[in-house]
């Protein structure tokens, strides 16, 4: 069965900390597919990144980095110098290779304060 | 910039009456969902849709629920009749191909009382 784990219900940080939202998958496909989505308080899903499963190098945007390893089945997301406007609701998902179907994690609140 | 609109935003309506919520997804997008997002269950996938044709639906109640696509513009999503339980947000979502991601609307906010 395909699960995304995200252990950190919330998470509290002050402004121009860094913080690593974690996320841990479980599949027994071959290919696949992890993305990252923020939820703001305007409640729409904003879609921050994807990684299929052959593609372990690791990323950076600008304040965000993710940090992929299959080995421990982790897709980790760190956002470096937070900012109030961080703050928001963090999903993972996992999708099986050639369907659309997401699963999602439970989410991680992330609260930043200024 | 390119978005998947919904409509409409928010709805309150009586248990029975019937709930119709549309979507026009992102132009040239061949994919079309439609998600659940309540607190008891987070983000539960109803149906989705590539190329207009329904490929999977398992997860929607099929008693009162039902989706379409009556062309490649507009998704729609019905209730009928509506029970409190179906209160949450009801996100569309549409995307190009799997591995690119998929990109969802702000949401209908359906209170069913």
């Amino acid at each position: 069965a395909q699960k995304v784990t995200q252990a950190q219900t919330e998470i509290s940080v002050v402004e121009k900390e860094d913080v690593t939202l974690d996320c841990v998958y479980e599949t027994r496909d071959t290919t696949y597919y992890l993305f990252w989505y923020k939820q703001p308080p305007s409640g729409e899903l904003v879609f921050l990144i994807r990684r299929n499963s052959f593609d372990e190098q690791n990323e950076i945007s600008g304040r965000y980095s993710w940090n992929f390893q299959k080995s421990t089945s982790s897709f980790n997301f760190t956002i470096t110098a937070s900012q109030v406007v961080d703050s928001a609701v963090y999903f993972c998902a996992l999708t099986k290779g050639g369907t659309y179907k997401y699963i999602f994690g439970t989410g991680t609140r992330l609260k930043v304060l200024a | 910039d390119a978005r998947v609109t919904q409509t409409p935003r928010h709805k309150v309506t009586e248990m029975g009456q019937e709930v119709t919520m549309r979507c026009q997804p992102i132009l040239g997008h061949n994919t079309v969902f439609w998600y659940r997002q309540t607190m008891m269950q987070g983000l539960e996938l109803l149906a989705y849709f590539r190329n207009r044709a329904p490929l999977d639906d398992s997860g929607m109640p099929k008693d009162r629920f039902s989706a379409e696509m009556p062309d490649a513009t507009l998704a729609t999503l019905k209730i009928q009749p509506s029970e409190p339980r179906d209160s949450a947000v009801y996100f569309c979502a549409s995307g190009l191909s799997q591995g690119e991601g998929a990109f969802f609307g702000q949401g209908t906010r359906l209170t069913v009382v």
